[in-house]
């Protein structure tokens, strides 16, 4: 399954809303679709997984939604600590394949 | 706590082989999938195997596919990586990860250069 990211870079203020898009080739089943997020010379870090279910101490904030081919990912304020690059992840099929990223910057 | 620490990464030459490992701890090993993603100089992740809690099943991408080998040993708490018939695309970083769909424990990550 291609999962296809959009836009490739938002550039937005602190206090703004991110909204980021996940658009997948086939339908990914049962929602196994995850989000990370990752800064420059760190791991990534699991923020969204199920589509909409926030991992373990990921700030309300940020939420998941979509289902079958579309979806996406919201940040509702922006923070300083969220300027990163965004990825999703579908599990629903082997190989497991990630979006090729969305770089959420400062304006 | 949970840690993953890969190491075993280095600088090979194209058509070399390279093994890593992953030493896990702060949790219980032989009951988790495990991952192997990679990431080449600034692009972005690509998952590249996983293999079953108790070794018996394993998944590869397909550009891996018979050079690379996923293993694990549950009595050592240890995941591998065997990789031969390196090329200049396998250049990367590469973490290791908990879980076998998605991860939400991730190491730091061993780079690994092919290039003559």
């Amino acid at each position: 399954i291609v999962l296809t990211q959009s836009p490739g870079t938002l550039s937005l203020s602190p206090g703004e809303r991110a909204t980021l898009s996940c658009r997948a080739s086939q339908s990914v089943s049962s929602s196994y679709l995850a989000w990370y997020q990752q800064k420059p010379g760190q791991a990534p870090r699991l923020l969204i997984y199920g589509a909409s279910s926030r991992a373990t101490g990921i700030p309300d904030r940020f939420s998941g939604s979509g289902s079958g081919t579309d979806f996406s990912l919201t940040i509702s304020r922006l923070e300083p600590e969220d300027f990163a690059v965004y990825y999703c992840q579908q599990y629903g099929r082997l190989p497991r394949t990630f979006g090729q990223g969305t770089k959420v910057e400062i304006k | 706590e949970v840690q993953l620490v890969e190491s075993g990464g280095g600088l090979v030459q194209p058509g070399g082989s390279l093994r890593l490992s992953c030493a896990a701890s702060g949790f219980s090993f032989s009951s988790y999938w495990m991952t192997w993603v990679r990431q080449a100089p600034g692009t972005g992740l690509e998952w590249v195997a996983n293999i079953k809690h108790d070794g018996n099943e394993t998944s590869y991408v397909d550009s891996v596919k018979g050079r690379f080998t996923i293993s694990r040993d549950n009595a050592k708490n240890s995941l591998y990586l065997q990789m031969n018939s390196l090329r200049a695309e396998d250049t990367a970083v590469y973490y290791c990860a908990r879980g076998g769909s998605y991860s939400a424990a991730w190491g730091q990550g061993t780079l690994v250069t092919v290039s003559s």
